[in-house]
């Protein structure tokens, strides 16, 4: 069975930076490419950008283009999502997901990032 | 940049009625880049239907999906009590790829 599993909650400041990690087990790391989402409180989920493990190419959405980087580790088959000057609106749930086909399955548990002075 | 438009916003039925959920989107949509998913309160979406109309591993059968260009349509034929959550759309564009969601159904007990 492919997990993802998240790094936990995150508590930080306005104009911080924050990094989560998304580990996953249960398939080969660099076979698929791994995407961010964002999930603002009782909002629908917004695409962040993808990164291909294999070759560390990321794409991103152009709503985070500069403010988001996302990298795989594969040595520890890791993917992170490093989001920066963060505004309370970057308050929400952040998950990783691996992309089967052109959908998203499975998906991390999910970390929740609040900003707040 | 697709968009797509999902209603009713809240559909209240009760258990065993039908379900029809509607993805409208901004422009043609490839029925193979459309798919649909679940969420409950506290957890993550869960993949229920790609390709516009094909079932994900393990998905019950009284889920069905249909519809193509940018009318889609999720159906569940007779609601369980665990089928009561969050639905969304979900579709992938090109040039460069993207993906959007819809902005969500909500499946609520009457």
């Amino acid at each position: 069975e492919v997990q993802l599993v998240q790094s936990g909650a995150e508590v930080k400041k306005p104009g911080a930076t924050v990094k989560i990690s998304c580990k996953v087990v249960g398939h080969t790391f660099t076979d698929y490419y791994m995407h961010w989402v964002q999930q603002a409180p009782g909002k629908g989920p917004e695409w962040m950008g993808r990164v291909n493990p294999e070759d560390g190419e990321t794409i991103y959405a152009a709503k985070f283009q500069g403010r988001v980087t996302i990298t795989a580790d594969t040595s520890t088959h890791t993917g992170y999502m490093e989001l920066s000057i963060l505004r309370s609106e970057d308050t929400a749930v952040y998950y990783c997901a691996t992309e089967v086909g052109t959908t998203f399955d499975p998906w991390g548990q999910g970390t929740l990032v609040t900003v707040s002075s | 940049e697709i968009v797509l438009t999902q209603s009713p916003g809240t559909l209240s039925l009760s258990p065993g009625e039908r379900a029809t959920l509607s993805c409208r989107a901004s422009q043609s949509v490839s029925s193979s880049y459309l798919a649909w998913y679940q969420q409950k309160p506290g957890q993550a979406p869960r993949l229920l239907i790609y390709g516009a109309s094909s079932r994900a591993t393990g998905i019950p059968d009284r889920f069905s999906g249909s519809g193509s260009g940018t009318d889609f349509t999720l159906t569940i034929s007779r609601l369980e009590p665990e089928d009561f959550a969050m639905y969304y759309c979900q579709q992938c564009g090109s040039s460069p790829p993207h993906w959007t969601f819809g902005q969500g159904t909500k499946v609520e007990i009457k």
